[in-house]
């Protein structure tokens, strides 16, 4: 049974230039988070989806990023124009719907901007 | 708004020795989840321990338990005869058990960082 997968594990982008980082879930879940980690910090919320909906997206911040579930393919966190500060890790987590819906985390993608 | 907090920037125990790693939160809810992860160099999440806010006994996974004190809104995790795998950062972590208004993302505390000494 597959975990979360998350590609790439590590990007390189130019300021302005646009990030897109993919998320599948593990196998039966249909719920998906995105959180950031800044060095030294822990983990911020930043949206949550269903398929085709975005049912929580109050740690997201206003201008150039968004997310997406389609019905079908990765979840996909986007970051257009890029700035230094959007350097970071980004962890995708995903959880049934059901229970507790403890959510389990991808590896992760380094985003470094130059 | 929830708030995770850890004490313990960084913990150093013996290897086979056992360490508490400290949390507390704030919140005026009565029903809600507490989580243990754990961050290898590797930088991977993975979830050590669940603690439902309801169950009176605290929860225990192989080695890992914790002591959870509800009134004290305190939620340790205890190593016992640790390992030189154990070695990470450790992040407590919240969750409501109610969906909706930021409530579904996990609020974590900025973590432990612990060493294992040979």
């Amino acid at each position: 049974n597959a975990g979360v997968m998350q590609n790439p594990r590590h990007l390189v982008r130019r300021r302005g230039q646009e990030a897109r980082l993919r998320c599948s879930p593990m196998k039966g879940h249909s719920h998906v988070y995105w959180y950031r980690q800044l060095p030294e910090e822990g983990l911020k919320f930043m949206v949550y989806l269903q398929k085709e909906n975005i049912i929580d997206e109050s740690g997201m911040p206003k201008e150039r990023f968004s997310a997406e579930f389609p019905k079908e393919g990765p979840s996909i966190l986007r970051i257009q124009q890029v700035v230094r500060g959007d350097s970071a890790a980004y962890f995708c987590a995903s959880s049934p719907s059901e229970g507790v819906r403890t959510q389990y985390f991808g590896p992760g993608t380094r985003l470094l901007v130059l | 708004a929830q708030t995770v907090t850890q004490s313990q920037p960084e913990m150093s125990v013996q290897e086979a020795e056992t360490v508490t790693l400290s949390c507390t939160y704030d919140t005026s809810e009565s029903d809600y989840y507490l989580f243990w992860y754990k961050q290898p160099p590797s930088r991977q999440m993975i979830l050590v321990i669940r603690q439902e806010a309801y169950k009176q006994q605290n929860a225990t996974e192989n080695r890992f338990s914790v002591n959870f004190q509800k009134a004290a809104k305190s939620f340790s995790l205890k190593i016992s005869d640790s390992q030189l795998g154990d070695a990470a950062m450790y992040f407590c972590a919240y969750r409501t058990m109610y969906s909706g208004g930021g409530a579904d993302g996990l609020t974590f505390g900025k973590g432990t960082h612990l060493i294992i000494q040979p």
